[in-house]
């Protein structure tokens, strides 16, 4: 149990245009989910952390104007990068959480990562 | 700043070696801590976690950790690795003053393994 998956894996698009990312808890109901950029070889930055049916938080430094964040079911968080330039040029991966029973902290699960290309 | 530390980048190992990556955090108060694996052209795996108790915590394919609070630290460690072992490793921390589910990854640490 506990998969996520993301739709597209790959993404290559023209400078200027708009791509949305899908992430999806297929066998959970997912709580919170989380929208995390990673360049080559560097660590994972959080972007933004959605909660189903209210406005994304984002992270100090993200542009909430450029990568919208929609997280309309307890399944389902979109990201849609606006405007994309080839600077945006990255691999995007989002993560679920869930309750576990009785914690305090609710463990995240991975999606595969989208790599968006901006040519 | 509050951070999570990774000082390995890039660690080189021959198969059958001892494995030790260091991890150390910069948050106050109380953490969970966690490391995660991405092996080559895959997603995040969780490896192990900790949360409280024993801080000596046994994850998945013989891989353990060392929660030392004084130190601030979480080091991995897998006493004979395999070449199969070849992966991307980060440590990560949930402060718990954040919110429920937040975590803050390391820069990670990159292991090849030699055959």
């Amino acid at each position: 149990g506990a998969v996520v998956s993301q739709h597209p894996s790959r993404v290559i698009c023209k400078s200027g245009t708009s791509v949305k990312i899908e992430c999806r808890s297929l066998d959970f109901q997912a709580t919170t989910m989380f929208w995390y950029r990673q360049f080559p070889k560097q660590s994972l930055m959080l972007m933004a952390t959605s909660n189903e049916g209210s406005k994304a938080t984002y992270e100090q430094g993200v542009e909430k104007d450029k990568f919208l964040i929609n997280h309309a079911s307890l399944t389902l968080s979109t990201l849609t990068v606006t405007s994309a330039h080839p600077e945006d040029s990255s691999f995007y991966i989002c993560s679920a959480s869930r309750t576990s029973g009785g914690s305090p902290y609710n463990e995240q699960f991975f999606g595969p990562g989208t790599r968006l290309t901006v040519l | 700043a509050q951070s999570v530390s990774q000082h390995n980048h890039h660690v080189i190992l021959s198969e059958a070696a001892s494995l030790e990556l260091g991890c150390n955090y910069s948050y106050g108060g109380t953490v969970n801590l966690f490391w995660y694996v991405q092996y080559p052209g895959q997603h995040l795996q969780l490896l192990l976690k900790y949360f409280s108790g024993d801080p000596l915590v046994k994850g998945i394919k013989g891989f353990e950790a060392e929660f030392i609070k004084s130190k601030f630290s979480f080091n991995l460690r897998k006493p004979s690795v395999q070449w199969s072992d070849t992966a991307e490793y980060f440590c990560a921390v949930n402060p718990f003053y954040s919110s429920a589910s937040k975590i803050i990854f390391g820069s990670g640490t990159r292991l090849s393994i030699r055959p």
